[in-house]
């Protein structure tokens, strides 16, 4: 069965310094697809970067990189120039089922809460 | 913003009692997804509607049942309610099965 594994339950940074949040996954299918969702307090859920298992370069938006290291199956955040805004709930997620299939349904790990100090 | 709208955003009721809650994907978007997110059990995968089809089943109670109108927006009805159903409920959706999805506001339930 598929699996995501977030062992840090929370994590505090300093703001302007970059911080990693770590994901491992388990999946025997040989296309999947990895997904980091931020909830902030406010409870809404907000995509934040993707990382399908055939992309040769790790993805980037903006402050946000996965560094996806496929053979060790871990998906890590990182999180660059930390903001007080960032604090929230990070929750790494992966898709059963390939892409262009008929089913995408996520698979959640259990989070990790951000703290971000001033 | 996501685009995704999910009414009502709070929901109060009774044990025994049934709800309806209610979902517009982003413009577009085939898929629909809903998901259940408990202090208990995390965030969880229910169910997933494609084009008006089902097209995946997750730990949806059989009290609990979905469907997908010709519009593209969905309705989750929940029954004879139990206390542990309370939870924040979330539609997301996506153009094609295997996108990125976008997550609505959600709708926070209580039964009391």
């Amino acid at each position: 069965a598929q699996k995501i594994t977030q062992t840090q339950p929370g994590m505090f940074v300093q703001e302007k310094e970059a911080v990693t949040l770590d994901c491992t996954y388990d999946t025997s299918d040989p296309s999947y697809g990895l997904f980091w969702y931020k909830q902030p307090s406010s409870g809404e859920m907000i995509f934040l970067i993707y990382q399908g298992s055939y992309d040769q370069q790790n993805a980037t938006e903006g402050r946000y990189s996965l560094n996806f290291q496929k053979a060790r199956k871990s998906a890590n955040l990182v999180i660059s120039a930390s903001q007080l805004g960032d604090s929230a709930m990070y929750f790494c997620a992966m898709r059963e089922g390939n892409y262009g299939g008929s089913q995408g349904n996520l698979i959640f790990g259990k989070g990790t809460k951000l703290s971000v100090k001033p | 913003d996501s685009g995704v709208t999910q009414t009502p955003k709070h929901l109060i009721t009774a044990t025994g009692q049934r709800v309806t809650l209610r979902c517009s994907p982003r413009s577009g978007d085939l898929s629909v997804y809903w998901y259940q997110q408990s202090l208990d059990q995390g965030l969880q995968f229910l169910i997933q509607y494609y084009n008006g089809e089902e097209r995946a089943k997750g730990n949806i109670l059989e009290r609990f049942s979905a469907q997908q109108f010709p519009d593209l927006h969905s309705e989750l009805n929940l029954s004879s309610l139990e206390l542990g159903d309370s939870a924040l409920y979330f539609c997301a959706s996506s153009k094609l099965a295997g996108d990125e999805q976008f997550f609505g506001p959600g709708t926070r339930l209580t039964v009391l």
